[in-house]
């Protein structure tokens, strides 16, 4: 039961263009929503979250955006940088998830010059 | 070093043998989770410990797998008679108070031959 989805595996986009990963989720108890970067061979790290009494929250380039009646959120980065490319990993919490994150399936951006 | 330790970082075992990986959370860290990657999955929670309080152990595949955390610090998983399905990358993270953001270590890559 995959509670959260990212159902783009891989995007591709050039520097200094908008890139806009999507998220979908299925639990109605989550209620608080997380992205994570990762590079190869390193752990993920954090990078942006959003409560879901808000519905953007902007952080320099990144921005997410959570569409509460859609289940859905969205990161987008703008402008686009090479160091950027990475996995984007979405994850979703709540009162009955305990203290765990439940993680998507990651999408590989890849930023070209 | 201020960030979260994970030992090994590669591991190459035969079928059936046990391992143990190890992982050092941030100082003053109370939380610590374990999830793993397998190839081409999102990341999969596996255990997690808050203090003193008993474990969240919802996320053990099997149980072949254990973990234990002594004096509230460092964290040991183990993982007996390996079996194939079980080569991923075993991510350590430790979370501070107040929902701060984990903050996960390199990780562990397990490959059972």
């Amino acid at each position: 039961d995959q509670q959260v989805k990212q159902n783009s595996p891989s995007l591709s986009v050039q520097e200094g263009r908008i890139s806009i990963l999507n998220c979908d989720y299925t639990n109605s108890m989550f209620d608080y929503f997380l992205w994570y970067k990762k590079y190869p061979a390193e752990g993920p790290t954090f990078l942006i979250s959003i409560s879901s009494i808000k519905d953007k929250n902007e952080d320099g380039r990144f921005t997410v955006f959570l569409n509460k009646s859609a289940k859905h959120l969205s990161l987008h980065i703008v402008p686009s940088q090479p160091g950027d490319s990475a996995v984007y990993f979405c994850a979703a919490t709540g009162e009955t998830s305990g203290s765990r994150l439940t993680f998507g399936e990651g999408t590989q951006l890849t930023v070209n010059p | 070093g201020a960030g979260v330790s994970q030992s090994p970082s590669n591991k190459v075992t035969e079928k059936g043998k046990d391992v143990e990986l190890r992982c050092d959370p941030i100082s003053g860290h109370t939380a610590l989770y374990w999830y793993r990657q397998s190839l081409g999955q999102g990341l999969e929670f596996l255990i997690y410990f808050q203090g003193n309080s008993a474990p969240d152990k919802s996320g053990l595949p099997s149980d072949r797998f254990s973990a234990e955390r002594t004096g509230g610090s460092v964290s040991t998983l183990t993982i007996q008679r390996t079996q194939q399905e079980d080569s991923a990358v075993y991510l350590c993270a430790s979370r501070g108070p107040n929902n701060s953001p984990l903050h996960f270590g390199n990780g562990t890559r397990l490959t059972v031959t």
